[in-house]
């Protein structure tokens, strides 16, 4: 298994510039999510999916868009790239837990994707 | 809503002493709690979770954590800390009703030689 995997390392932008950050997993993990990390601030929740087809919002989602064609692929859209959106992307996924059920599945996360918007 | 503190910025031991890195939570309904580490320029690592039971959770790299619900806390802990647990680390929360993870800020945990 690859685990979950994300593309590119590194991108460098400039400001209006847009992009797709790619992030994929092959352990058929229904629920996936995309977290930006900034100093101090631990990850903060962007958007995130509990399904192919099935998308919402989470903490800070402005700016970015998402779609789940497939299990496997959940890639990230910068629509127009500002300089607030330097950060650390990191994807994740894991097993989705049902409601009231008694199981909390732990997220493996990607190596990450260093963004600058100049 | 769903909140994770994490008190200390930074946490410095030395090697081969006992270390705790604290968390606290805020959740409605039961809390699932987890730990996570993250080394430099890498993706963050699962350590170990608390889903019910024993409130005493072991998990990997000989880290365990405890559960305290009258506290509300869930503080990590080694027995004897090495050079290599330098790292990141994260708590995190998912309440019994939702799907996604609030992560606290984060704690530097630095073992000196």
């Amino acid at each position: 298994n690859a685990g979950v995997t994300q593309t590119p390392k590194f991108q460098v932008l400039k400001t209006g510039q847009s992009m797709t950050l790619q992030c994929a997993q092959d352990m058929n993990h229904e629920y996936m999510s995309w977290y930006r990390q900034d100093p101090g601030m631990g990850l903060r929740l962007i958007h995130y999916s509990v399904g192919a087809g099935i998308t919402d919002q989470g903490e800070v989602p402005n700016g970015y868009n998402v779609s789940r064609s497939t299990t496997e692929d959940f890639p990230l859209r910068l629509l127009s790239a500002a300089p607030s959106q330097t950060s650390v992307y990191f994807c994740a996924s894991s097993y989705s837990s049902r409601t009231g059920d008694g199981t909390a599945y732990e997220q493996y996360f990607g190596p990450g994707t260093r963004l600058t918007v100049t | 809503a769903q909140s994770v503190a994490q008190p200390e910025d930074q946490v410095n031991v030395a090697e081969g002493n006992p270390l705790t890195v604290k968390c606290t939570y805020s959740v409605s309904g039961n809390p699932y709690l987890f730990w996570y580490v993250q080394y430099p320029n890498r993706g963050l690592q699962f350590l170990l979770k608390y889903i019910t039971g024993d409130n005493l959770v072991k998990g990997s790299y000989g880290f365990e954590a405890e559960f305290n619900k009258s506290q509300t806390s869930f503080h990590l802990k080694k027995p004897s800390a090495l050079v290599s647990d330098s790292a990141l680390y994260f708590c995190a929360v998912r309440d019994g009703d939702g799907q996604n993870f609030v992560f606290g800020p984060g704690t530097r945990l630095s073992v000196l030689p």
